[in-house]
């Protein structure tokens, strides 16, 4: 069965820094895909980004990037110019490739809080 | 656009009480997905259902059961409800073909209390 680990319950960073949340992962599939969502107060859950296992290149949008380790089963969010807007529960997710198993498994979770 | 519509947005029940969740997916998805995120907690899959059949089960407990519809709306029905049944419960939809990888896309929820 495939796992996300988040280690980082709560991380800080300072307005219009850059911040970095961590995930890891285990499966035995070679094909997924990885995502991060973000939970503001309100809870509804916005996708932020997403990456394809059999895309070697990190996906990017706008401030937001990952660092996809496939080897090491490492997918961490890079949020940069941190801004009081991102202020959120963020969730690391795994979806499988196979067909009808479509969920998504979510990570524990890391909450970030941005300094003013 | 069109978003993922869940009624009611809110509900308050006692123990022992019955509840429907309601779910309407995105126009021509055809696939719908129920999660169920605990307090302080990561969103835990429940059930899914492609063209009105279960494709998948997760950790759903045998009191809630759920069916999607012809017109693929789908409804999830909680029995006998505990205090631990108390959650925000997700629903999210996707398209099963084309290009769009079975993205699923999030309703507001809905936040069941149970007393």
């Amino acid at each position: 069965a495939q796992t996300v680990t988040q280690s980082q319950p709560e991380m800080s960073v300072q307005e219009a820094e850059t911040v970095t949340l961590s995930c890891t992962y285990d499966t035995s599939e070679s094909d997924y895909y990885l995502f991060w969502y973000k939970q503001p107060p309100s809870r509804q859950m916005i996708l932020v980004i997403r990456q394809e296992a059999y895309k070697q290149q990190n996906a990017t949008e706008n401030r937001f990037s990952v660092n996809f380790q496939k080897a090491a089963k490492s997918f961490s969010l890079k949020i940069s110019d941190s801004q009081l807007g991102d202020a959120a529960m963020y969730f690391c997710a795994y979806r499988s490739s196979t067909s009808g198993t479509y969920k998504y498994i979510f990570g524990t979770g890391t909450r970030l809080k941005v300094l003013a | 656009a069109a978003g993922v519509i869940q009624s009611p947005r809110h509900l308050i029940k006692e123990k022992r009480e019955t509840a429907t969740l309601k779910c309407y997916p995105i126009p021509r998805h055809d696939t719908v997905y129920w999660y169920q995120q605990g307090p302080g907690q990561d969103p835990q899959f429940l059930i899914s259902f492609y063209e009105k059949m279960q494709s998948d089960k997760g950790s759903i407990p045998d009191r809630f059961s759920a069916q999607q519809f012809s017109d693929y709306h789908s409804e999830l029905n909680m029995s006998s409800l505990e205090l631990g049944d108390s959650a925000l419960y997700f629903c999210a939809s996707s398209l099963s073909s084309g290009d769009n990888d079975n993205e699923q896309f999030f309703g507001p929820g809905t936040r069941l209390t149970v007393l």
